[in-house]
């Protein structure tokens, strides 16, 4: 069975750092391509981060870039988001969501953790 | 620039169909897409992948009662015999090299 479980959602001070990892199982991670998705509160979906299956390319939505950093480390099946220099924004649901095999779709999704980060 | 328009809500009776549209920007209409459903106070579930000429591959355990369709630039969800637990907000997804893009959700209410 496909799963995916996060971790390491915190509150956090505006300015902080916080890791957060992405534990997948039911599936070998280097195989597909991996997303961070983010849902503020009361907001919709938005796309933060991806990971292709090989790890050599990385993607980042603009409100994140130079700050997160995406990683994996496939011997441990696990995604990370490196997250620096957090703003009030960057307060949210945190999902992690694996690309199908075509790349695209998001297939499986994990349960999320949350971030908080306070002024 | 990649963009989906989605109505904010939508609403119709239990046992009822129902028809949700995302809407492809102009020079994407042959872009595919995904559904996604998000029931409150859970993560997002995938529904299917839709294609431009209306072909869709449903996720693992979902019932036929969810099916797609696709017009042009449109991409159509429909749910027929409408439950209360498909009261959700629902959204589609695309991509393309380098970045993912999200419509803004439909709230469904099943009266």
């Amino acid at each position: 069975e496909v799963q995916l479980l996060e971790s390491g959602g915190a509150l956090v001070q505006f300015g902080g750092s916080l890791r957060l990892s992405c534990a997948a199982s039911g599936f070998t991670l280097s195989n597909y391509a991996i997303s961070w998705v983010r849902q503020a509160p009361g907001k919709g979906l938005e796309w933060v981060s991806l990971i292709t299956g090989s790890g050599g390319n990385t993607y980042y939505a603009d409100s994140v870039k130079g700050r997160f950093t995406i990683s994996r480390d496939n011997s441990k099946n696990t995604l990370y988001l490196q997250m620096n220099s957090l703003r009030v924004e960057d307060t949210a649901v945190y999902f992690c969501a694996r690309g199908d095999s075509s790349g695209g779709a998001f297939d499986y999704w994990g349960q999320g953790t949350v971030v908080t980060v306070s002024s | 620039q990649l963009v989906l328009t989605q109505s904010p809500s939508a609403s119709a009776s239990l046992g009822a169909s129902v028809k949700l549209t995302c809407t492809l920007n102009s020079g994407h209409s042959i872009y595919s897409i995904a559904w996604h459903q998000q029931q409150p106070e859970k993560g997002p579930r995938y529904l299917m992948r839709l294609y431009s000429d209306g072909r869709h591959i449903r996720g693992d355990g979902i019932p036929d009662r969810f099916s797609g369709s696709s017009s042009g630039a449109e991409r159509y969800l429909t749910i027929s015999s409408l439950q209360s637990e498909d009261e959700a907000d629902y959204y589609c997804q695309t991509w393309a090299t380098g970045i993912v893009v999200f419509g803004g959700g439909t709230k469904l209410t099943v009266l």
